[in-house]
């Protein structure tokens, strides 16, 4: 069992709809991220959250915006979505954004199962 | 030049082969480095992490290699359940801790 929790599995949506997808983790990671993965593609960065703070949006639309209410708790709040953003969502946590240990001892991510989204 | 380059395959090999990845990366700065296995419609999960000097994981064992900016993944005695896909991730000092993902190599082992 993944130790990030994502709901929902599975989301259909229409264009005018409102939906969150919603991410936990209980590892005490300060960092959180969503990616974004299309069919034979690789997770794409959208948003990076460290220590509750959003660090980094990689110009995603702001028809995708995301929300950390506490250390373990991650939203993406989704509105007006394209038939394109048909996607699976994945969300992923680390220990610390900021540290770097040189190789020597590196911390990867933790993904959630992600949340595979349909837009209609 | 992409950040992260692959092969990506498809590797087709019998089970028992010695299979190998290669994956190039374009900042030198780079500091930290990953393989993740990827199966069809899952979540990529941590397969090894890459240190300087090299590491193993039973039939698994991934190399850095700084220079040249290219990490390696050996998989020995190849089993019919490590056919997924394999993804390199690397991040860059400076960058916030967001990893950058290859696009994956497919691996598929037969009987």
């Amino acid at each position: 069992d993944t130790e990030v929790t994502q709901t929902p599995k599975h989301l259909v949506m229409g264009m005018t709809n409102k939906k969150s997808l919603k991410c936990e983790q209980h590892m005490g990671h300060r960092a959180m991220y969503w990616y974004k993965q299309k069919a034979k593609k690789p997770p794409e960065l959208m948003f990076v959250y460290s220590y509750e703070k959003l660090s980094i949006n990689e110009s995603v639309p702001s028809r995708f915006s995301p929300e950390c209410p506490n250390s373990s708790l991650l939203n993406l709040h989704l509105h007006a979505l394209q038939p394109e953003d048909s996607a699976l969502y994945l969300c992923a946590s680390s220990q610390d954004a900021f540290r770097w240990t040189g190789g020597v001892e590196s911390y990867g991510y933790t993904f959630g199962s992600g949340t595979r989204l349909t837009v209609v | 030049r992409k950040e992260v380059e692959q092969d990506p395959g498809p590797f087709n090999v019998p089970e028992g082969a010695t299979v190998a990845f290669n994956c190039t990366y374009s900042n030198s700065a780079s500091q930290s480095f990953f393989w993740y296995r990827q199966d069809c419609r899952k979540e990529p999960k941590l397969l090894m992490s890459v240190y300087s000097s090299g590491n193993e994981d039973g039939r698994f064992t991934a190399q850095l290699n700084r220079a040249s900016q290219y990490i390696s993944l050996l998989i020995r005695d190849s089993k019919l359940s490590d056919s997924a896909t394999y993804l390199c991730a690397v991040n860059a000092e400076g960058s916030q801790g967001n990893l950058i993902f290859g696009k994956g190599t497919k691996l598929s082992v037969k009987p």
